[in-house]
Formats: structure tokens, sequence, C-alpha cells
């Protein structure tokens, strides 16, 4: 089965420093997603991203991230000067298409970044 | 109000209850729902997508009323193996998908 798989699956940062997380989609997928979930919370919306562009994104997503497709099959987060609120598991999803009945997501088995 | 409203549980059943779930969503305009279920401190995966006429899969049968903008999931005949959180989510708009809180449920032998 197609899988979306994400690197680190954990990584630990000093606060203020810069960290990547990587993501390699579903490849016939068109779509791409980062979601996080902060320790005990519900799953939040970060940014979306089609045909090499953000699509949407949330007010969670300030100047404090980027993303980037820097080739045919990574999706990267980028995420500058770390703040301690930073640590959460990170997912990253990715989809066929959207539409009514189309955007099923499929996530990967997440990135942990733990913020010190 | 929550774009997307789960009560939180933990529902406890025994092996063999049958047990529903409900969530509901604020944004009227909202076309796609969906019910993921996730296991402790691993990923969202999809259970099942609801549709408007209402589905059903094995165990599992998901039910949307457009009109009260809830959604319900009932699981008949619980297994060990549903204990998990299950999320309810919805499009709120274009392709961003909102996730609810989530409901924990716990069978019991």
């Amino acid at each position: 089965e197609p899988e979306v798989t994400q690197t680190p699956s954990h990584q630990v940062t000093q606060m203020g420093q810069e960290v990547i997380l990587r993501c390699v989609p579903i490849s016939n997928h068109l779509y791409f997603y980062w979601y996080r979930q902060i320790l005990g919370q519900k799953v939040e919306f970060l940014v979306s991203f089609y045909n090499n562009e953000i699509s949407e994104k949330s007010e969670i997503f300030d100047d404090q991230f980027s993303v980037e497709r820097p080739d045919g099959s990574n999706f990267t987060l980028k995420i500058r000067s770390t703040k301690l609120e930073d640590s959460a598991m990170y997912f990253c999803a990715s989809s066929r298409a959207t539409g009514a009945g189309a955007n099923v997501l499929t996530f990967g088995a997440g990135s942990r970044l733990t913020v010190l | 109000r929550k774009e997307v409203e789960q009560d939180p549980g933990p529902f406890n059943v025994p092996e063999g209850a049958t047990v529903a779930f409900n969530c509901t969503y604020s944004n009227s305009a909202s076309q796609s729902f969906f019910w993921y279920r996730q296991d402790c401190r691993k990923e969202p995966k999809l259970l099942m997508s609801v549709y408007s006429s209402g589905n059903e899969d094995g165990r599992f049968t998901a039910q949307l009323n457009r009109a009260s903008q809830y959604i319900s999931l009932l699981i008949r005949d619980s297994k060990l193996s549903d204990s998990a959180t299950y999320l309810c989510v919805v499009n709120t708009a274009g392709n961003m998908l909102t996730f609810g809180g989530g409901t924990r449920l716990m069978v019991k032998p």
C-alpha cells in the first residue's frame, strides 16, 4: 500500500534554531499538506500546497514557517527560530484531488519536534 | 462555536457493545466529511468518508444530517481493537480539512 514517509521521526532542537522536516508524499498525489498536533490537543491544519505554491494556510502558518517542494518527490516544512511552543508532532499528508468527496488525506507517521 | 466539535469521552464499553459518537460542525457550506481513527501517538488513518445518504462499512455506519449540521458514527459489536480516538473531519474551506478534538473509545474485555 502506498504511503507517505516522513523524516526525521524525532528531532530535538534548541530554542531559536531552524529545523527542516521532510516528507515524501504518495507518488501520484497532487496535493500536499502539513498538520501539527501538540501533545494532548487536536490535529491542526497548517498549510496546503498544490502546483508548486501554497493554496491555503492557517493563522498558525506565519512568517516563521515555509514550505518547499525542492524536487519531484520531497515536500519540506521549515521552521525558523523555533520556540518552545513549536514542540509538537508534525504530520505530512497528501491527496489525489480536492473537492467534495475527493480530498481523502493519507498521513505520514509524523515527525516529533521537541524544542528545548 | 467551535468549527468541529466532539464529545471527548472517554466512552468505556464492553466487547460486543454498540456505541455511537456524534460530531457537530459550524460551516453550513462544508461539503466533505470523514471519520478518521487515531491510535495513541500515531497518525490519523481514514476510517470512512461520510456520504449524504449515509453509508456502512462492516460494523461501522456513518450518517450525515446537513440540516442539523451533525455527523454520527455507529460501531456495532465492538472489538478490543476498536479502542482508539475517533476524529470527525470536515472541510471548512476549499481543501482545508478541520479536525474535531476526537472522541476516545475504550473497549474492555
